[in-house]
């Protein structure tokens, strides 16, 4: 049973434009949401990450919006550019006593001049 | 401080043969985990170790041994390798403070290719 269903699975975008992935989650004690960027040949590395007692967290061009009530969380990047091309994963965990993260699946995005 | 490393970074085996996965962390961090990666199947959870001298099966263990050799290192080791585990494996660590998020840190992988 995949816990977090991860859209679009690909994302071409054009400079300076915006890339939104989304993710939808069932398990209402995830309490962390995590999300992972992966350059080709490394391995994932912590973007950005939000609480559910927020609507939104933003970071230079990077925002996550949350809506607790839909279990829905996306990924905004502004001013998208080249140097943004990589995949990236949504993630969950659940509160104190778990060590686990459930993966969406991944979203590969190109960002095109 | 090198954080999170692997070794090898690339392994073939021939199917049936035995290998070790070794992975370190110098950020003094309790808990290690094993994922896999496969194409569109995002990163899968093998075995992890919440702290020294435990170990816990993860999502898809079977076929995996794993050993927590110190506060650092976690090995996994593939006794009888198969096609089907031929994989990029990832590494990582995380300090998992009581009450505080699980920010996990991964290595550069090891890509595995059984024939």
């Amino acid at each position: 049973q995949q816990q977090v269903k991860q859209s679009p699975q690909s994302l071409i975008v054009q400079k300076g434009g915006i890339s939104i992935i989304n993710c939808a989650y069932e398990n209402t004690a995830f309490d962390y949401f995590p999300w992972y960027q992966q350059f080709p040949g490394k391995g994932p590395a912590l973007l950005i990450a939000i609480r559910p007692d927020v609507s939104e967290k933003k970071e230079g061009r990077f925002t996550i919006s949350f809506n607790k009530s839909a279990k829905q969380f996306s990924l905004h990047i502004m001013d998208s550019q080249p140097g943004d091309s990589a995949t990236y994963f949504c993630a969950a965990v659940s509160g104190a006593g778990s060590y686990q993260l459930t993966f969406g699946k991944g979203t590969k995005l190109s960002v095109i001049p | 401080n090198a954080g999170v490393t692997q070794t090898p970074k690339f392994q073939v085996l021939k199917t049936g043969q035995s290998m070790t996965l070794q992975c370190a962390q110098d950020m003094n961090h309790n808990s290690m985990y094993w994922y896999r990666q496969d194409p569109g199947m995002g990163l899968r959870l093998i075995y992890y170790s919440a702290s020294e001298g435990t170990t816990d099966k993860g999502e898809v263990p079977n076929g995996y041994n794993v050993s927590r050799l110190n506060k650092r290192e976690f090995s996994l080791r593939l006794e009888s390798a198969a096609p089907s585990q031929t994989s990029v494996y990832f590494c990582a660590s995380s300090a998992r403070l009581a009450g505080g998020p699980n920010e996990q840190f991964f290595g550069p992988g090891t890509r595995l290719t059984v024939l």
